[in-house]
């Protein structure tokens, strides 16, 4: 089956500007969480959604939002981008059942802020 | 969620067993382990993970000891596809869904040929 989907896998954008990045899940999985991978914090958790409804969300500015649609499909927007905001954004999929299986992350969207 | 520590890094060589250890010492009784790896530009990968038995799948084994407050990752027999970072997640588990991952700076594992 396939596997998490992100779009684009390179963006470069100029700093003031905002981006939004998608995320397509694998098939069946009601959740999407968002992280955040640079050099200096590593890998940092943004927020989940679960049937269009964040339920959580990490240490970051209001800057950073998302979404997600009713058939999972999820979008984060980041907007007054500053070169900080430069990382990897990955997103991860999981499924709704009470079995334990993991997540499964995309290959990510590699962001560029000049 | 219960904080981690791992060695910075580690090598082994190619076809032998690695074993990564992780610290946890104050997990709580409900909290699993779970590891995941990322190979250099990619997403990270789910490998494993356990609540008090040692488990086994067809990546990877967990032993994870009596008192919980550690636990070990045995890659059988490594190969030089298994170089990544290895990250030791304790975390609560939340079947109706799904709560953030904590990583912390994982495990630089080195399959030397």
């Amino acid at each position: 089956k396939a596997g998490v989907t992100q779009t684009p896998r390179y963006l470069i954008k100029t700093r003031g500007q905002q981006v939004t990045l998608s995320c397509s899940p694998i098939s069946g999985h009601r959740s999407v969480s968002w992280y955040q991978q640079t050099p200096g914090q590593g890998l940092q958790f943004l927020f989940e959604y679960f049937s269009e409804t964040q339920r959580n969300k990490g240490n970051f500015p209001g800057r950073f939002s998302g979404r997600q649609f009713s058939n999972s499909r999820s979008e984060m927007n980041v907007s007054t981008l500053e070169l900080g905001d430069s990382a990897l954004y990955l997103c991860a999929s999981s499924s709704a059942d009470r079995g334990i299986s993991g997540y499964t992350f995309g290959s990510g969207t590699r962001l560029t802020v000049v | 969620d219960a904080k981690t520590t791992q060695p910075t890094s580690m090598d082994c060589a190619e076809g032998r067993a690695a074993n990564l250890p992780c610290n946890h010492s104050t997990i709580s009784g409900n909290e699993y382990v779970y590891w995941y790896r990322q190979i250099h530009s990619q997403g990270p990968q789910y490998i494993i993970h356990g609540l008090k038995n040692n488990e086994t799948n067809e990546m990877a084994s967990l032993i994870i000891t009596e008192d919980r407050k550690s636990s070990t990752l045995i890659l059988p027999h490594a190969t030089l596809r298994d170089t990544a970072v290895y990250y030791c997640i304790v975390r609560l588990y939340s079947g109706g869904g799904a709560d953030g991952l904590t990583f912390g700076k994982g495990t630089h594992l080195i399959i030397q040929p």
